[in-house]
């Protein structure tokens, strides 16, 4: 079993729909949880960032980390067709500098 | 240059040949990290460098495989005898080293698309 599990999709939603994307985890030691979207045939690149527990929003992006359950979660409002990639969830331990475990992605198509 | 930047794009390499990888970082980035990441798949941690000192290799999958970054800049991976699941993106990434004032960012390169015939 992998540390960090993550539906694969793909996911296809109208344009203005909520997008809902989620990872659970295994390690207890995870304390930094991070979003990247990934274009096709280009880099991850940093979306989210969250320490331990709680929520961030940013724009119309929300972060949600439930540590007791192991379970985070990245939520997109208004999504549109530019938030069309693939979402990886990622994270690390304190101390474990910025080597990050990552989840499979999940591909997000938002349709006209 | 602004980003990080990796070199070539695309290899494509007959088994058993040796590939070279080569990834110029964020200017005045300490860390780096070598990512592999296989078709549908999320990148999976190679090996770390801070500056020229190689910390951890521990992902590196077999001794086929060696990363080196002598001048604490510029860094390059290397395969040998290649076989076919060693086909994948290699992505590096450099970063700011991880403090309690900043997230550590991980800005990850292009990548360099390996397919091994």
């Amino acid at each position: 079993q992998k540390e960090v599990e993550q539906d694969p999709g793909p996911l296809s939603v109208p344009e203005g729909a909520i997008v809902s994307l989620n990872c659970t985890y295994s390690n207890s030691a995870f304390q930094y949880f991070m979003w990247y979207r990934q274009y096709s045939r280009k880099g991850p690149e940093l979306l989210m960032y969250t320490y331990s527990s709680g929520n961030k929003e940013d724009g119309r992006f929300t972060a949600q980390v439930d540590k007791s359950s192991k379970y985070i979660s990245l939520f997109i409002r208004d999504s549109q067709p530019s938030d069309s990639a693939t979402y990886l969830c990622a994270m690390s331990p304190a101390g474990g500098g910025n080597k990050l475990t990552f989840g499979t992605g999940t591909q997000l198509k938002v349709e006209l | 240059g602004a980003g990080v930047s990796q070199s070539p794009r695309y290899k494509v390499a007959k088994r058993g040949q040796d590939v070279a990888l080569r990834c110029d970082p964020i200017s005045g980035h300490v860390s780096l990290f070598w990512y592999q990441q296989a078709l549908g798949q999320g990148p999976e941690f190679l090996t770390y460098f801070q500056n020229e000192a190689q910390l951890d290799k521990s992902g590196l999958p077999s001794d086929r495989f060696f990363a080196e970054r002598p001048e604490g800049s510029v860094s390059t991976l290397k395969i040998q005898r290649t076989q076919q699941e060693d086909s994948a993106v290699y992505l590096c990434a450099s970063s700011e080293p991880l403090t309690p004032t900043n997230t550590g960012e991980l800005f990850f390169g292009e990548g360099s698309r390996l397919t091994v015939l």
